[in-house]
């Protein structure tokens, strides 16, 4: 079975709309964390947001921010007022233990959703 | 700061051919991951190491791959006899141990080809 599983391989969307990015996740673990990660087309993966499966709050970065479900074991990704420049994979991981998966194991990774900002 | 580096960018190489891929982390940090993207496979994690000793090899895709690192900075990943199916990204990442969630820094990667 899939770790991290993000349905949705393509988005198009109108600049200044907001996104969502479905990401689920499977783990028996109860300490985990769930990381987004952005690669442009210049191929660098750049980190986004993260989210510890202890946290009580939502996670926000600037117009970055997770929709945290726990019990349904999903950690969208919400883009508020979407830019040009937000066109872009984006990818969905997770590490299990530490705490709040602060570990220094390695991320496993969803396939990544490929959204394109439309003007 | 310099960020994560990898070198080369660009490698082509015949089957058959062993080739090494370097990695330099960001300055201070203690663990080193690589991972492997193409197309078929997705983002997949290859190893890590903490220092220079590597807890996990198991996520090494054959005993054709081995990775090594050395005054816990400079990490190289071999893979020896490559295939054509070993051609895709090969992404090296940091990171410190400041912050719970520990961030994980990418470098540039390096593509390979395999004829």
């Amino acid at each position: 079975a899939q770790k991290i599983t993000q349905t949705q391989p393509g988005m198009f969307v109108q600049e200044k709309e907001a996104v969502t990015l479905d990401c689920t996740y499977d783990t028996s673990d109860p300490s985990y964390g769930l990381f987004w990660y952005k690669q442009p087309s210049s191929g660098e993966m750049i980190f986004l947001i993260y989210q510890g499966s202890y946290d009580q709050q939502n996670a926000t970065e600037g117009r970055y921010s997770l929709n945290f479900q726990k019990a349904r074991k999903s950690a969208n990704l919400v883009i508020s007022a979407s830019q040009l420049g937000d066109s872009a994979m984006y990818f969905c991981a997770m590490r299990e233990g530490g705490y709040s998966g602060g570990g220094a194991d390695g991320l496993t990774f969803g396939k990544g959703t490929h959204l394109i900002i439309q003007p | 700061g310099a960020g994560v580096s990898q070198s080369p960018s660009n490698k082509v190489t015949e089957k058959g051919k062993d080739v090494e891929l370097r990695c330099d982390p960001i300055s201070g940090h203690t663990a080193l991951y690589w991972y492997r993207q193409s197309l078929g496979q997705g983002l997949e994690f290859l190893i890590y190491f903490q220092g220079n000793s590597a807890p996990d090899k198991s996520g090494l895709p054959s005993d054709r791959f081995s990775a090594e690192r050395t005054g816990g900075s400079v990490s190289t990943l071999t893979i020896q006899r490559t295939q054509q199916e070993d051609s895709a990204v090969y992404l090296c990442a940091s990171s410190g141990t400041s912050g719970v969630y520990n961030e994980q820094f990418f470098g540039p990667g390096t593509r390979l080809t395999v004829l």
